[in-house]
This record gives structure tokens, C-alpha cells and sequence, in this order.
């Protein structure tokens, strides 16, 4: 059964760099095809895609938010961290993990329960 | 960048009716696209992928079609428990969600 949880700062202070971490089990991201993502949602509206990265160590980032985030995975601890530079009010919101299916063109099956952030 | 535009924003219906939501994409994405539902204070959950197929555990009455740029989630008899906001997700180039639809009790 595969599961992720995020864990993170609750509150952060404009101008800080934010760092999340995922934690997941049940399967191993040196897996073929396998990916883990960032995804985050500010009060009341949509999702937004912010990063990926796959078993190889390749990454995919959001154009808007590229020069901001950086995101790294630690296979022996089953971990993927995500850092977000230069905080701001508009970067609250809920940030969810997620599994990438390993299949060619996989989304994403299963999501973590997300960590709230507040930046204030 | 790949745009995804859902419609309606907000649907109010009853329980029993037939509920269809639309999401167009500004490019074509093939039909990589996937469906979720989402509840208040709950992660996503995927109920389709690939435009059409239904996820495993995803009951029947949720469908999916549509190919290019021009997509339609049916939900055939809603439930109680299929209140909540859908989102389509274009995966053909990186990943976009549209804006949500909240499909509210009428």
C-alpha cells in the first residue's frame, strides 16, 4: 500500500525559504517510471503543479515558480524535499505530495493529506 | 503553457440527476487527461485517467470522454456522497489543472 505524508513549518515569515518534506512508503522511488510530486492549493482555489522529480533524478518544475524551487530526493530514507525560496503571502495554502504513476504519461494516483503553510 | 478551463464553475443538482462537467484545454493534450474529486479539508482523489478509464475502485456511474482539447466528466445518478469539486488535469505537457467545478445540493 503506498502511502505519502508531508511534514513542514506551519508558519512562515515573508522572505523565508520554505523546506517541505515527503515521506512515503510502499514503494521505492529507484523504481522505473516512478515520480514524486508537489502540488499546493491557497484557501478556496485551485490546484497548482509545482514540481516533479522522477527515479532517475530528473526534474520538472513549474515555469512560473522555477527560480524558487528546488526539489531533491533521498532514496535511502524514502524522501523527496521541496524548498521554496523568497516566502510570501500569496504562497499560503495547502501543499500536497503525490505519487506519479510509473506508466509512460503517469499522473498522479496517490496523494499525501497535505501540510498547511501559512506565510505571515 | 497548456490552459484547462472547466465549466461550469459552480452546478447545483439533486441527488438522482445526471451531472456533466466540461474542461477545455488551449492546446491539444491527446487524451491525457485525468479527473478528480476533491472534499472539503481532503486531498484529491483520481477518479479517471487517459480521458476515459476509470480508476480501480471508482464506481460506474462516473464516466469520462473526450480527446484533443475537449473533455466531459458524467456523473450518470448523483449520489450524497458526490458532492464536492471536480478538477480535470492535462499530464501531456507537465501538469495543469483546471479551475474546479464544486458540484453543490440543490
Amino acid at each position: 500500500q503506498i502511502t505519502l505524508k508531508e511534514s513542514g513549518p506551519t508558519l512562515v515569515k515573508p522572505t523565508q525559504t520554505l523546506t517541505l518534506t515527503c515521506n512515503f512508503s510502499g514503494f521505492s522511488i529507484s523504481t522505473s517510471g516512478v515520480g514524486v510530486a508537489w502540488i499546493r492549493q491557497p484557501p478556496g482555489k485551485a490546484l497548482e503543479w509545482l514540481a516533479l522529480i522522477y527515479w532517475d533524478g530528473d526534474k520538472r518544475y513549474s515555469p512560473s515558480l522555477k527560480r524558487r524551487l528546488t526539489i531533491t530526493q533521498d532514496t535511502s530514507k524514502s524522501q523527496v524535499v521541496l524548498t521554496m525560496t523568497n516566502m510570501g503571502p500569496v504562497d499560503t495554502g495547502t501543499y500536497y505530495c503525490a505519487h506519479r504513476r510509473p506508466i509512460t504519461h503517469g499522473t498522479f494516483d496517490i496523494w499525501g493529506q497535505g501540510t498547511v503553510v501559512t506565510v505571515s | 503553457d497548456v490552459q484547462m478551463t472547466q465549466s461550469p464553475s459552480t452546478l447545483s443538482a439533486s441527488v438522482g440527476d445526471r451531472v456533466t462537467i466540461t474542461c477545455r484545454a488551449s492546446l491539444t493534450v491527446s487524451d491525457w487527461l485525468a479527473w478528480y474529486q476533491q472534499k472539503p479539508g481532503r486531498a484529491p482523489k483520481l477518479l479517471i485517467y487517459r480521458a476515459s478509464t476509470l480508476e480501480s475502485g471508482v464506481p460506474s456511474r462516473f464516466s469520462g470522454s473526450g480527446s484533443d482539447t475537449e473533455f466531459t466528466l458524467t456523473i450518470s445518478s448523483l449520489q450524497p456522497d458526490d458532492f464536492a469539486t471536480y478538477y480535470c488535469q492535462q499530464y501531456n505537457d507537465y501538469w495543469t489543472f483546471g479551475q474546479g467545478t464544486k458540484v453543490e445540493i440543490k
